[in-house]
């Protein structure tokens, strides 16, 4: 079936680096563009960033430009963001999401990961 | 940067309907989509394009989108749809969310 699986979260110190993964499976990942979510403990969900399906394109949230990267391998499945210059509002369980439709950038998300957690702190 | 503007908080009792408003700058002209979220798990599409439910989702859901406001109506509301609801809408660069709507089934 239709799958994102995220990983890499952990406990990172103010300052460091941190790269997540999101493993996706059940459909033609090389077509469609990937996105991050991110919810804070207790607080709601926050856009991050979004990666067009060839890589060509990618778009970020004010909070987090210049500091994160988006990146995907199509040859792997897999879609990846690195984390830089952590602050502790960065706390939260990322999610990377799908959009429905197939080559369309920004669109309603019908697969969302479980998400991974990213704890910045000393 | 486009805001988009939920109550913190809808009560409802079970087998009432409950309506869950979002309200932002000509909202209307975009398309607004609702995602139900429970403690712990991620958030589920419930509605797409304003009015349009994805398959598994009950009729009892159903939305609409005008002016600056969209709507999530849930008819004959169960315990089961005590949740957390986001609405989210998108333009040519980014995605917007709402802050979020506790509903509370009593």
């Amino acid at each position: 079936q239709v799958q994102l699986v995220e990983s890499g979260g952990g406990v990172v110190q103010p300052g460091r680096s941190l790269r997540l993964s999101c493993a996706a499976s059940g459909f033609t990942f090389s077509n469609y563009g990937m996105h991050w979510v991110r919810q804070a403990p207790g607080k709601g969900l926050e856009w991050v960033a979004v990666i067009s399906y060839d890589g060509s394109h990618k778009y970020y949230a004010d909070s987090v430009k210049g500091r994160f990267t988006l990146s995907r391998d199509n040859s792997k499945n897999t879609l990846y963001v690195q984390m830089n210059s952590l602050r502790a509002e960065d706390t939260a369980v990322y999610y990377c999401a799908k959009p429905q439709a197939a080559g369309i950038l920004f669109y309603s998300f019908d697969i969302w990961g479980q998400g991974t957690m990213v704890t910045v702190s000393s | 940067s486009y805001d988009l503007t939920q109550p913190p908080s809808v009560s409802v009792s079970p087998g009432q309907t409950a309506s869950i408003t979002c309200s932002g700058d000509k909202l209307g002209d975009k398309y607004a989509c609702w995602y139900q979220q429970k403690p712990g798990q991620s958030p589920v599409l419930v509605i797409y394009q304003d009015t349009k439910r994805p398959s598994g989702i009950p009729e009892r859901f159903s939305g609409s989108n005008s002016g600056n406001t969209a709507t999530l109506t849930i008819s004959g509301t169960q315990a089961m749809d005590e949740a957390d609801y986001y609405c989210q809408a998108w333009d040519s660069s980014s995605v917007v969310f709402g802050g979020g709507t506790k509903l509370t089934v009593l």
